[in-house]
């Protein structure tokens, strides 16, 4: 089974810090992603990547960056953490004709 | 653009009882379907995954249907134990791209 993996379950940062979600997939998946989740809000698209180096913005790209300087390793970065960016985030992963594979999360907290 | 939506919003049943949950989605030129279970705090778990020319995927006492004309799927839960309580998420992806789109959920409590 894919098994992806994020580097983090709880963080808590600080209001301006830059912080690092790491996400790793063990089964040389094409196809990475980032979705924040809030109550109320659902799962929102936040980057893809579809190839190492490449990135696409998704639904909610603002304040955030992301790298994927190889094939297994998708990283979200946030530039200077805010207070509404507390939430959850998810990483995934998948391959054509394959369902997507979700870590387990990171639930992030900036004070 | 595709939207998915799911119905009810939460569920409450007894122990034993077999039980559906409902998700709708408005553009038929889907790719496959996925369905997920989320407990709280935690990421999402894959359940089963229906391709665009499939009816239907079955794993233990899971069951999934499709049916694409009618932009329906629907999971059947057999003899629901409290073990099952969780949010159910569906996902359509599209034949335009990668990404997924997401129901709202539906929050399960199955009571002993």
């Amino acid at each position: 089974d894919v098994k992806v993996t994020q580097s983090s379950r709880y963080l808590v940062k600080r209001t301006g810090e830059k912080v690092f979600l790491e996400c790793v997939q063990d089964m040389d998946h094409e196809n990475m992603f980032w979705y924040r989740q809030d109550p109320g809000l659902g799962l929102r698209l936040i980057y893809f990547s579809y190839d190492v180096k490449m990135k696409e913005k998704g639904d909610i790209p603002e304040g955030y960056s992301v790298s994927r300087e190889k094939k297994e390793r998708f990283s979200l970065i946030l530039e200077s953490a805010s207070t509404n960016q507390t939430s959850m985030y998810l990483c995934a992963s998948t391959e054509d004709r394959r369902g997507y594979t979700f870590g387990s999360g990171t639930r992030l907290t900036v004070v | 653009k595709q939207e998915v939506t799911q119905i009810p919003a939460a569920l409450s049943v007894p122990e034993g009882e077999n039980l559906v949950l409902n998700c709708s989605f408005t553009d038929s030129a889907i790719y496959n379907l996925q369905w997920f279970r989320q407990d709280p705090g935690k990421g999402l778990t894959s359940l089963l995954l229906i391709q665009s020319s499939q009816r239907e995927q079955t794993s233990g006492r899971l069951n999934a249907s499709l049916d694409k004309s009618s932009g329906r799927s629907t999971l059947y839960i057999a003899a629901s134990q409290p073990g099952d309580s969780a949010t159910y998420l569906c996902a359509v992806r599209d034949n335009a791209g990668n990404m997924l789109t997401f129901g709202g959920g539906t929050r399960l409590m199955v009571k002993p």
